[in-house]
């Protein structure tokens, strides 16, 4: 079965400036998907950034770009000029490319709550 | 992207009695999912809903206490059984469309049981 780890509960930026947050997973399978995913207070869970694991070049999103480590199993999201409005829960997230019963199901690590300070 | 409602958004139920959580979706949509995810924490999977077949639960998630309905391609339901104060978690709707990466959330239902 697949992992997800998010080794850090909470982390602390200043805004405008950077912040990276960590992610490892641990999966036998060749064929999958990441992602990292925001829970603002309002509970609704926002997708961020997605990695296909067959690309090399890392996923970027305008101030959202994430360090994708396939032989070490890392991925990790960078946020850039932090605004407020980026605090948030944050999650990341597994799925894998495999189709039949696996198709669509995420593996959720523990979750990263990110305060932005003004 | 796709555009979920979920109903109620918030409950608050005393123990012993049911509860029943609609999702439903502005387009057609293969697999439907439901999540719960309990205060402070992560989202477990509790069990995937096709159209036309029996939802398949995840280890530790029966039938029995989260019944699920999967009318037709857009609509969902998910009970809450014989409910416990341990049942008060966050229920979240996903769905996923065949051949898009994306995954889509809905709001999510807060329950409180008392």
């Amino acid at each position: 079965a697949q992992t997800v780890t998010q080794s850090q509960p909470e982390m602390s930026v200043q805004e405008a400036e950077t912040v990276t947050l960590s992610c490892t997973y641990d999966t036998s399978e060749s064929d999958y998907y990441l992602f990292w995913y925001k829970q603002p207070p309002s509970r609704q869970m926002i997708l961020v950034i997605r990695q296909e694991a067959y690309k090399q070049q890392n996923a970027t999103e305008n101030r959202f770009s994430v360090n994708f480590q396939k032989a070490a199993k890392s991925f990790s999201l960078k946020i850039s000029d932090s605004q407020l409005g980026d605090a948030a829960m944050y999650f990341c997230a597994y799925r894998s490319g495999a189709g039949g019963t696996s198709y669509g199901k995420l593996t959720f690590g523990q979750g990263t709550i990110l305060t932005v300070h003004p | 992207s796709a555009v979920i409602s979920q109903k109620p958004s918030r409950d608050i139920c005393q123990r012993g009695t049911s509860l029943t959580i609609q999702c439903q979706v502005d387009s057609q949509v293969t697999m439907m999912f439901w999540y719960r995810q309990q205060p402070g924490q992560s989202l477990t999977l509790i069990a995937t809903a096709n159209q036309g077949s029996e939802a398949t639960y995840e280890s530790g998630f029966v039938i029995d206490k989260f019944p699920i309905s999967r009318p037709n391609l857009t609509f969902s339901t998910l009970t809450v059984s014989n409910m416990s104060p341990e049942d008060s978690s966050i229920y979240l709707c996903s769905v996923n469309r065949q051949g898009f990466d994306e995954q889509y959330f809905g709001p999510g239902t807060r329950l409180t049981v008392t």
